[in-house]
């Protein structure tokens, strides 16, 4: 069956760092890759989707690059900012299924001024 | 994107009671789901929400302990029965498959925090 696999949090940066948050998936045939982001108190936010090996989703300084030869979806961000902090969640869905996606277990993300 | 409200957007309850949650989606969409987020956890996924016609309800969930209704493509309601403290969670409501987007990209609502005493 399907999974992803997310590094375990909480993973605390200062205010300009660098992030990467590691995603690895599980899946028979070609899944659409995501990055959700939860706020604290909030519901879940789309941040940004890939379809397609090789493809580069981006938003809000925020980009992952769909890497069909090692599984991978890796989040990062060249400079974090405290807003950042936040749970984000890697997931997959199967285009060819029921589109119900499958998610990890959250990476928390605490950044410091 | 589909806009997605819920209410209550938190409630406090107590041991034995029930609480039922609302699900409003700006747009029509084809499916509809409810998922449960324990504290400090990821989402566990409840059941998919079938316009007129019962749930679909993964394992370890059932219909009496969580009724769902959809009676339209754009609403649902989610009640939580007989609670026990172990309810105590985050519910989520999410859609997939709007008028003028790709079916694969699931819109969440902002979530229902109850608390069981």
């Amino acid at each position: 069956g399907n999974s992803v696999t997310q590094m375990e949090g909480p993973v605390t940066l200062s205010e300009e760092a660098f992030l990467t948050i590691n995603c690895t998936y599980t899946a028979t045939g070609y899944p659409s890759l995501f990055w959700y982001v939860q706020y604290p108190g909030e519901g879940l936010q789309l941040l940004l989707k890939a379809t397609k090996a090789d493809d580069k989703g981006s938003n809000k300084g925020f980009e992952a690059t769909y890497r069909k030869e090692t599984t991978s979806f890796h989040l990062e961000k060249g400079s974090v900012q405290v807003s950042d902090s936040a749970v984000y969640f890697c997931a997959l869905s199967d285009q060819g299924g029921s589109y119900i996606p499958t998610f990890g277990r959250g990476t928390s993300l605490i950044v410091h001024p | 994107s589909a806009v997605i409200s819920q209410k209550p957007s938190r409630d406090i309850c107590q041991r034995g009671t029930s609480l039922t949650i609302q699900c409003q989606v700006d747009s029509q969409v084809t499916m509809m789901f409810w998922y449960r987020q324990q504290p400090g956890q990821s989402l566990t996924l409840i059941a998919t929400a079938n316009q007129g016609s019962e749930a679909t309800y993964e394992s370890g969930f059932v219909i009496d302990k969580f009724p769902i209704s959809r009676p339209n493509l754009t609403f649902s309601t989610l009640t939580v029965s007989n609670m026990s403290p172990e309810d105590s969670s985050i519910y989520l409501c999410s859609v997939v498959g709007g008028v003028s987007d790709s079916t694969d990209t699931q819109y969440f609502g902002p979530g229902t925090r109850l608390t069981v005493l």
